[in-house]
C-alpha cells in the first residue's frame, strides 16, 4: 500500500492569514495527486488532480504545487476566510499498480479559520 | 440536477445481519468506489468498479461485496464476516480512473 502523508494534522489560523500545508508520497512510479476538500456535513470536493512535476495549478485563493521527484505537494490558501474551515485530504494511485483509480488517501488537514 | 445519492443516511443492524448500502449516479460516470472512513483515519477504499459488471477489490476488501449490473448503480453489501461493520461509508464516481472523483452524502453504518 502506498503510504501518503499529510502535515500538519490541524491548524488554525486567523481570517485573512495566508497558509499552507504539504502531501507527502512516495516518488517512484508516481501517476496522479489529488486533493480534495471535505466541509462539516458536506461531501468531499474535488479541487486539482496534478500529474505532471512542476505543475501548478489555482481555483480561486487556493493554489497548489507538485514536486514528483522529491515527492510532494503543497496546497496554499491566500487571504483565509471562515468558509475555507474544512478538512483537505490528498491522494494518489496506488503505486506499482495498473488501475490509477485506486487511490490511497492521507489523513486529511484540518483548517479551522477564525474571523 | 446530476450528482450521487447513497440511502440511507443512517443505517442501524444487529451484529450477524447483512446490510446493503445504496448508490446511485446519473452523472453517466464509467468508473465507482466504496470508501469507509473511521475516526483518525483517511478515506480507504473497499472495492472500484471502471466499468459495468466489471469490479476490483481495494486495500479492505475483506467482508464486504458488491455488484455492478448498471452504470448508474453500485451497491455494498456489509456481510457478517466484516468484523468491525460500523464506519462511515463514503460511495463516489469518475468519468473514469484517472479523472477527480465525486462523492456521496455518505451512510453512517452502526451495527450493535
Amino acid at each position: 500500500i502506498l503510504n501518503v502523508e499529510q502535515s500538519p494534522q490541524s491548524l488554525h489560523v486567523q481570517e485573512g492569514d495566508s497558509t499552507n500545508f504539504t502531501c507527502s508520497f512516495p516518488s517512484s512510479n508516481f501517476y496522479a495527486l489529488h486533493w480534495y476538500r471535505w466541509e462539516t456535513a458536506k461531501s468531499p470536493e474535488a479541487l486539482f488532480v496534478m500529474t505532471l512535476n512542476g505543475d501548478e495549478k489555482k481555483k480561486g485563493r487556493i493554489s497548489a504545487t507538485l514536486n514528483t521527484k522529491e515527492g510532494y505537494s503543497y496546497l496554499y490558501i491566500k487571504g483565509s476566510q471562515p468558509e475555507d474551515s474544512a478538512t483537505y485530504l490528498c491522494a494518489s494511485p496506488n503505486a506499482g499498480g495498473t488501475s490509477y483509480g485506486k487511490l490511497t488517501f492521507g489523513q486529511g488537514t484540518i483548517l479551522t479559520v477564525h474571523p | 440536477d446530476g450528482g450521487i445519492t447513497q440511502s440511507p443516511k443512517y443505517l442501524f443492524r444487529k451484529e450477524g445481519q447483512n446490510v446493503t448500502l445504496s448508490c446511485e449516479q446519473n452523472l453517466n460516470h464509467d468508473a465507482m468506489y466504496w470508501y469507509r472512513q473511521d475516526p483518525g483515519q483517511g478515506l480507504r477504499l473497499i472495492y472500484y468498479s471502471q466499468i459495468v459488471n466489471d469490479f476490483q477489490k481495494g486495500d479492505i476488501a475483506e467482508g464486504y461485496s458488491v455488484s455492478r449490473e448498471k452504470k448508474e448503480s453500485f451497491p455494498l453489501t456489509v456481510t457478517s464476516a466484516q468484523k468491525n461493520p460500523t464506519a462511515f461509508y463514503l460511495c463516489a464516481s469518475s468519468i473514469d480512473e484517472a479523472y477527480e472523483q465525486y462523492f456521496g452524502p455518505g451512510t453512517r453504518l452502526t451495527v450493535t
